[in-house]
């Protein structure tokens, strides 16, 4: 069965720089998630997308930008990039509102050095 | 330099015993709660789930038990094996509106020795 494809699966940045994390939901499943992971957190959720429109936002730092497109994908666009934004990313999808579970992907490792 | 955050609970247990793992969710208003199990560097891999209308369900050698009194799940792994080994985190989900983001509890380090 497909499963929520993430890439990058590592990234590395420098401060200042730009990140573009890619996420490309299960198949007709009709909402995205975003959460952030810090080294022994729990995941943190940023911002999710139903049907291509932003549905919920969470502790996302204006720095941060996301879209989902037509195709259902999802971007999370990060700029001005801090030492603290080294996390683990990972993104869910569900259908139904999440009645019938949510599928998390393996996650983007960014590193800020 | 100290790492913050690196002070998860943990549970130590041998093969074979059975392990209980305990979680406090947040709001009383939640419908929906899950367990999910997670390796290192991994994404959170579904285990079971459990709605607000039961107070438990079994899966394969897991149960899950939920108090809504006391705001409180627990999962217990039946003969615990190595590779159990990993972090476990419940989930809860809010009911109602259009919003269904799942907000994390707590993980708890699950270790499981030989």
């Amino acid at each position: 069965a497909a499963g929520v494809i993430q890439s990058p699966r590592h990234l590395i940045k420098e401060k200042r720089e730009t990140a573009t994390l890619k996420c490309y939901p299960i198949p007709r499943h009709d909402t995205v998630y975003w959460y952030q992971q810090g080294p022994g957190q729990d995941p943190q959720f940023l911002i999710s997308f139903y049907e291509k429109m932003q549905s919920d936002k969470g502790s996302i730092p204006d720095r941060f930008s996301a879209q989902q497109f037509s195709d259902y994908h999802s971007e999370l666009n990060m700029s001005s990039l801090e030492l603290g934004d080294s996390a683990l990313y990972f993104c869910a999808s569900s259908s139904e509102g999440g009645s019938y579970g949510y599928t998390f992907g393996s996650g983007t490792r960014l590193t800020v050095v | 330099g100290e790492s913050v955050g690196l002070h998860l609970p943990t549970l130590s247990v041998q093969e074979g015993d059975n392990s209980i793992i305990n979680c406090a969710y947040s709001n009383s208003a939640s419908d929906y709660f899950i367990w999910y199990k997670q390796e290192s560097g991994k994404g959170p891999q579904f285990i079971i789930d459990i709605r607000s209308n039961m107070d438990k369900r079994q899966g394969q050698r897991v149960t899950v038990l939920l108090n809504k009194t006391v705001k409180h799940l627990s999962l217990q792994i039946a003969a615990t094996q190595p590779g159990d080994s990993a972090v476990y985190f419940c989930a809860e989900r809010l009911s109602g509106g259009s919003n269904y983001k799942l907000t994390f509890g707590k993980g708890t380090l699950l270790t499981v020795n030989p």
